[in-house]
């Protein structure tokens, strides 16, 4: 079963640090969201790509987050100068679809931040 | 703007007996509703959802869910509930056509399942 992959599970960081996140979706899905999940809420979407092109950000992406995906495959999510604030699970998630529609999101695990 | 609200963060329930999970969303256009389960240090996983039709859908594992228009509600359901249930529920809707691609999450129940 080749499911959305992300990697590290777990990154633990000093604040200031810079961290990079890694998330492979499912082969053909031309869809890709990063989502933000802190303990006892639900996830918050950070940003979607449509093949490459970054098509939304939310206004909780600040400028020290940058996400890409170069080629329409894998894509990144980079968080610079690290805070305490950033700790949570980022979760990754990907779909197939065309103009309007909203077929089922398939997340990944996550990855699990802490930041000391 | 798109909203949901699961009134809820725990829901007890014995073995066999049904579950209801609730769901309210609020939305300026057409809702497509969805429920997510999530296991512990684990993704989320799609149940159901709800794009237009018949109210009632039907989804994985057993479960169900009702769109009620008139009470903005989407509660998810089960007739005998099983331990192996057991999980952290999420429901979520996009405001169609409104809202983009992205979808608003409730803050998730946690459904726990007594043997």
């Amino acid at each position: 079963d080749t499911g959305v992959s992300q990697d590290p599970r777990h990154k633990i960081t000093k604040r200031g640090q810079n961290v990079t996140f890694r998330c492979d979706p499912i082969s053909e899905h031309n869809r890709l969201y990063w989502y933000r999940q802190t303990l006892g809420q639900g996830p918050e979407f950070l940003t979607y790509f449509q093949n490459e092109a970054q098509l939304e950000k939310s206004r909780l992406l600040s400028d020290r987050f940058s996400a890409e995906r170069p080629k329409g495959s894998f894509s990144t999510l980079e968080i610079q100068r690290t805070e305490q604030g950033d700790s949570a699970m980022y979760l990754c998630a990907s779909s197939l679809g065309v103009g309007g529609s909203m077929t089922p999101l398939h997340f990944g695990n996550g990855t699990r931040l802490t930041v000391t | 703007a798109q909203s949901v609200a699961q009134p809820e963060d725990q829901v007890n329930v014995a073995e066999g007996n049904p579950l209801t999970v609730k769901c309210t969303y609020s939305v300026s256009g057409n809702p497509y509703l969805f429920w997510y389960v999530q296991y512990p240090n684990r993704g989320l996983q799609f149940l159901l959802k709800y794009i237009t039709g018949d109210n009632l859908v039907k989804g994985s594992y057993g479960f169900e869910a009702e769109f009620n228009k008139s009470q903005t509600s989407f509660h998810l359901k089960k007739p005998s509930a099983l331990v192996s249930d057991s999980a952290l529920y999420f429901c979520a809707v996009r405001d169609y056509p409104r809202s983009a691609r992205q979808l608003t999450f409730g803050s998730g129940t946690q459904l726990t399942v007594l043997p």
